[in-house]
């Protein structure tokens, strides 16, 4: 069976600290992960990863993945109260044929508190 | 663009009633999804459709959920008779073909139900 599993489920820190979440997967087929924010609403988009070792960048936030070991990382240097949110990884895969560009698999989430 | 629109944002209703909830995706997208999103499961795939077509409906929990999507603008998920234990967050979110992989997939703001 698919599986995403994030860590930690929830995080306190106060502002200025950085963190680190953690996002293992085992999907069949997989194409790339996902990760989103979420805050009241809707996910928003963060980053897209297919390959390993790799880092994405978007000011104070980065990403990387590793896909031999199966699993990324989301870094949040300097945090600010702005940047409490759930934090969702996804992944991506696509049917043996790569016709359909598929599902995604969630995570469970990371519960971000960040403090003043 | 008006992005992805999702209603009712709120619905209570009591047990044993039919609710029915509606998505419009971005215009052009191919391809539509309804994820359900609750504390203990998170987000979960309930169904996709890809030029309206149902692709995988397998995370749909029962016969008692049914989607439908007549045309390209329109999806409807539908839970005849309702229970409690579907009280969640609806997520509707829709791609055009492989940008979901690769830029991510835009949600709706979701439709909250209730069912008491």
């Amino acid at each position: 069976e698919d599986k995403v599993v994030q860590s930690p489920l929830s995080l306190v820190v106060h502002e200025g600290d950085t963190v680190t979440l953690n996002c293992s997967y085992e999907v069949t087929n997989f194409r790339s992960l996902l990760w989103y924010k979420q805050e009241k609403k809707a996910p928003t988009f963060l980053f897209m990863l297919t390959s390993s070792g790799i880092e994405k960048k978007s000011g104070r936030l980065s990403s990387i993945l590793d896909n031999k070991e199966l699993f990324s990382i989301l870094n949040i240097t300097a945090t600010q109260t702005g940047d409490s949110a759930v934090y969702l990884c996804a992944a991506v895969y696509v049917n043996a044929g790569g016709t359909s560009y598929g599902k995604l698999t969630f995570g469970q989430g990371t519960i971000l508190t960040v403090h003043p | 663009d008006a992005g992805v629109i999702q209603s009712p944002r709120h619905e209570v209703t009591e047990m044993g009633q039919e609710v029915t909830l509606r998505c419009k995706p971005i215009s052009g997208h191919d391809y539509l999804f309804w994820y359900r999103q609750t504390m203990m499961r998170g987000l979960e795939l309930l169904i996709y459709f890809n030029n309206n077509v149902p692709i995988d409906d397998s995370g749909m929990p029962e016969d008692r959920f049914s989607a439908k999507m007549p045309n390209a603008s329109f999806s409807t998920l539908k839970i005849q008779p309702s229970e409690p234990r579907d009280s969640a967050v609806y997520f509707c979110a829709s791609s055009l073909g492989d940008r979901g992989i690769n830029y991510g997939y835009t949600f709706g703001s979701g439709t909250r139900l209730t069912v008491v």
